[in-house]
């Protein structure tokens, strides 16, 4: 069956510029998250929705960076007036329920800010 | 805080040998410990979970409670284990997000 999906696979972006990645999670997923990895390192988390509640968004690093799910199933992350330190790539994973389940990542947008 | 360290950056050994890659962690309270694997041009998925007590490919790992450790085992490494593996952990009755380690990439040799 059909995974998590991210698009744009890859993102060039001059510093200053906004930017908008997309995730589509696996159907009937509730759990949806993001995280950023950055090159050399693990994938680090960034916010989590429940349906389209956003549960947790301790890990966004700015008010640069927004997330929303408003129908409870694809995501939008949004990165406004991006900056070269936000250079990386953007996971999304999903999971069928909150608790004692996989997440299903996808396959990631690499981000390049110049 | 929670925090996973996985010690080794690069692993590499020859096929047939045994391989271990470790993993520690730091967690006040009951953590659930993934590993996760990602093969070349793969995305991540998920290896194998300390509750399911399962072997996956030939991959074992036990969590020792008292060393904070959930090291990953393969006795007989394979070619087609040469990848990047990540710990993970989640806190039980917690956020559901996944605390990565920065991971440790594994090259078996013919």
């Amino acid at each position: 069956g059909a995974g998590v999906s991210q698009s744009p696979r890859y993102k060039v972006a001059k510093r200053g510029q906004d930017v908008a990645l997309r995730c589509d999670p696996i159907s009937g997923h509730v759990s949806l998250f993001w995280y950023q990895q950055a090159l050399g390192q693990g994938p680090e988390f960034l916010t989590y929705f429940q349906n389209e509640a956003q549960l947790d968004k301790s890990g966004l690093p700015s008010d640069r960076f927004f997330a929303e799910r408003p129908e409870g199933s694809v995501s939008t992350l949004k990165i406004q007036r991006t900056q070269q330190e936000d250079s990386a790539v953007y996971l999304c994973a999903s999971s069928l329920s909150p608790a004692l389940s996989q997440q299903f990542f996808g396959p990631g947008t690499r981000l390049t800010v110049l | 805080a929670q925090r996973v360290t996985q010690p080794e950056k690069l692993l590499s050994v020859f096929k047939g040998a045994p391989v271990e890659l470790k993993c520690n962690y730091s967690y006040s309270g009951s953590p659930e410990l993934f590993w996760y694997v990602q093969y070349s041009r793969q995305r991540l998925q998920l290896l194998l979970r300390h509750i399911s007590r399962e072997s996956i490919k030939g991959f074992t790992a036990d969590l020792n409670k008292g060393e904070t450790s959930f090291h990953l085992k393969k006795p007989f490494a394979q070619e087609e284990d040469s990848a990047m593996y990540y710990c993970a952990l989640r806190a039980k009755g917690g956020s559901e997000k996944l605390v990565f380690g920065k991971g440790t990439k594994l090259t078996v040799n013919p």
